[in-house]
């Protein structure tokens, strides 16, 4: 079974600039969140979907962050426009309930 | 907002040794998971843990709840050298919002020497 995929797996950013971040959850999850960390920092949550619906977005850092879970399957998190500060690793996870299955994570860097 | 505090921060032991790393926090748990995280990858689950006082054996691995379930251990028997890595808990508390949302600890950095 595959696990859950994230894509792409770096991407290097000019300050100002779109990126798109793309996460394939494991088949048959439902529960689909965002993570990130930032240098030095521990991971912190983003925004949690539970199919295509928001659960909770709480953690999402401000409105240039954007994500999207178009009929339930994969995830786009979009950051629009690019500062220096969203540098970092951004992680998706799955889940049915509790017990997170975690990506490899994209490396983030704005430039 | 619910903080988790994990420790030692950083431990090296030789091979064999015993180790015991920490989870802490002044609020009840849903839910604790135990994640290790290899450089460059994405966490890997190792146990989840919701009842008070449950105690899960992962090979070498014992991993303990809190009667309160307000903390958490990790213990690992006869350390070896594939056990070195960053050893991160992760809560879940119901209070609102995403009952699945986890807050993690800054996480343990097990190095085991040969």
């Amino acid at each position: 079974e595959a696990g859950v995929t994230q894509f792409p797996s770096h991407s290097v950013i000019e300050k100002g600039q779109t990126v798109t971040l793309r996460c394939d959850p494991i088949s048959g999850h439902d529960n689909l969140y965002w993570y990130r960390r930032v240098m030095g920092k521990e991971i912190k949550f983003l925004l949690h979907f539970v199919k295509e619906s928001k659960q909770d977005e709480s953690g999402m850092p401000n409105n240039r962050f954007l994500a999207e879970r178009t009929g339930g399957t994969y995830s786009t998190l979009k950051v629009q426009p690019a500062e220096l500060e969203d540098s970092g690793v951004y992680f998706c996870a799955s889940s049915v309930t509790w017990g997170a299955f975690f990506g490899q994570g994209t490396r983030l860097t704005v430039v | 907002t619910q903080l988790l505090e994990q420790s030692p921060q950083f431990l090296s032991i030789q091979e064999g040794e015993n180790l015991t790393v920490y989870c802490n926090s002044s609020s009840v748990f849903s839910s604790l998971q135990w994640y290790r995280q290899e450089p460059g990858e994405g966490p890997v689950l190792l146990v989840t843990v919701v009842t008070g006082g449950e105690v899960k054996k992962l090979k070498r691995l014992t991993f303990q709840f809190g009667d309160a379930r307000k903390d958490s251990s990790l213990h690992i028997t006869a350390a070896q050298t594939g056990d070195t890595g960053l050893y991160l808990c992760a809560g879940a508390w119901t209070s609102g919002g995403s009952n699945y949302k986890l807050t993690f600890g800054k996480g343990t950095l097990l190095t085991v020497n040969p």
